[in-house]
């Protein structure tokens, strides 16, 4: 099945820091989407994209599905962004979506 | 945000108790899942039903069980909870069109 890998694991930033998260996935997909589950445990939608850019305030996503990966920019980040990222591709049924096994970022003030 | 709840939020049962979770959505979507998240393991798929009656099984299924009579409801049943059930559970929902999929509160099991 397909792999998806995130990076990196952990990330700790200052507020008003820029950051990159990364995602690499094994095979082609037809969905991609990026979370945000916030430290009460909801997980949030940031992007649905299985390819090229977008932007929503501060964050921004591109994927490159030919060479599989997907990158996730946060700008001026906020105490508010800690969380775990997670990037997710659906599976190739169509069924059911992998996740990666996220990137923790935490800002302090 | 999507219109999905979730009920339980938490629960507490024995070992060997049956236990069951809903998922209740208002926004008409035809396809429902129910995750599980675990440290180490992130989020994987339980079971999902692609229609009223039309379920099937996910990556990690043994030991629960799932119904749907109804398009806003998605029911998630461990017959005899054990404690490598104690987890958080997360439903989510789509439609058949992209797919992007919505995820429900959550609920935290603990089987003791």
């Amino acid at each position: 099945g397909i792999q998806v890998e995130q990076s990196p694991p952990d990330l700790i930033l200052q507020e008003g820091a820029n950051s990159t998260l990364r995602c690499n996935f094994s095979d082609s997909v037809n969905n991609l989407q990026w979370f945000h589950q916030n430290p009460w445990g909801q997980l949030i939608n940031l992007f649905y994209i299985p390819s090229g850019t977008k932007q929503n305030g501060r964050l921004s996503a591109t994927t490159v599905a030919t060479e599989r990966y997907s990158l996730l920019y946060i700008s001026s980040s906020q105490t508010t962004d800690s969380g775990v990222y997670f990037c997710a591709v659906l599976n190739q049924a169509g069924t059911a979506l992998i996740f990666g096994k996220g990137t923790t970022l935490s800002v302090s003030s | 945000d999507a219109g999905i709840t979730q009920s339980p939020r938490h629960k507490v049962t024995e070992t060997g108790t049956p236990v069951t979770l809903r998922c209740h959505q208002t926004e008409n979507h035809r396809y429902m899942y129910w995750y599980r998240q675990d440290p180490g393991h992130g989020l994987r798929l339980i079971h999902y039903s692609y229609g009223v009656k039309d379920t099937d099984k996910g990556e990690v299924s043994d030991g629960y069980s799932v119904s749907r009579s109804k398009t806003e409801d998605f029911l998630l049943t461990l017959e005899s909870a054990t404690s490598s059930q104690t987890s958080v559970y997360f439903c989510a929902i789509s439609d058949p069109v992209d797919y992007e999929q919505y995820f429900g509160p959550g609920t935290r099991l603990t089987v003791t």
